[in-house]
């Protein structure tokens, strides 16, 4: 799977939008880009995923670079119950018993 | 909205002694996975599990680990002879209904601590 380089903290006011860049540029052209974060020593969570065009759910919108080597995950209005750790993780499509690859991703802090 | 359950949330053990821990997927999954995660370290994958057998596993998952679906709702992993270093949070996921939609997307659960003393 391709590697994946994230800050490794931010920071962003509350209501304010948070924007969390990814760069990925060995990914291939079968390879998603997906979003996961964890609060505290949850589980991770699912927040979208992409293959080229971008993305957007109830969580978040994800755009994706025209080459496809870095993609950015936007969380609209942050709220304090967003500070968590995001991963961006590029997997391959059909990778059904591949396992994630989960780096140190970013550590999002919401300031009140 | 269907998710991934685990049971128990925390764990405590002997050195020596097994374990089992336990996971019901989300209803219609195919792929089964255990992730651990050590205080403070990455998220690290440890096996996948698709049509009653392992499909990928890591090098973390030696003999002393083993992976079943006893049923059609539960995946359990068990550590045999469990020791200090084993003590970390322990993750299920599933993934890939075959319903209305083909989809990759791993959905975990919220984890078992796992103390070793």
């Amino acid at each position: 799977d391709a590697k994946t380089t994230q800050p490794p903290s931010m920071d962003c006011a509350e209501g304010r939008a948070a924007n969390l860049p990814c760069n990925h540029s060995t990914i291939s052209g079968n390879e998603y880009v997906y979003w996961y974060r964890q609060i505290h020593s949850q589980g991770p969570q699912y927040i979208i995923h992409g293959l080229k065009n971008n993305e957007t759910n109830e969580m978040a919108s994800l755009i994706i670079t025209e080459d496809r080597k870095s993609s950015t995950l936007i969380l609209p209005h942050a709220t304090l119950r967003d500070t968590a750790v995001y991963y961006c993780i590029v997997r391959p499509s059909g990778g059904g018993a591949d396992g994630l690859t989960f780096g140190k991703g970013t550590h999002l802090i919401i300031q009140p | 909205e269907p998710e991934v359950t685990q049971t128990p949330s925390h764990q405590v053990t002997q050195m020596g002694q097994e374990v089992i821990l336990r996971c019901v997927p989300i209803s219609n999954h195919l792929y089964f996975y255990w992730y651990r995660q050590i205080l403070g370290q990455k998220v690290e994958f440890l096996v996948s599990f698709y049509n009653n057998e392992i499909s990928e596993k890591s090098e973390i998952f030696d003999d002393q680990f083993s992976v079943e679906r006893p049923d059609g709702s539960n995946f359990t992993l068990k550590i045999r002879s469990t020791k200090l270093e084993d003590s970390a949070m322990y993750f299920c996921a599933s993934s890939s209904d075959r319903g209305q939609s083909w989809s990759d997307t791993q959905y975990f659960g919220p984890g078992t601590r796992l103390t070793v003393l």
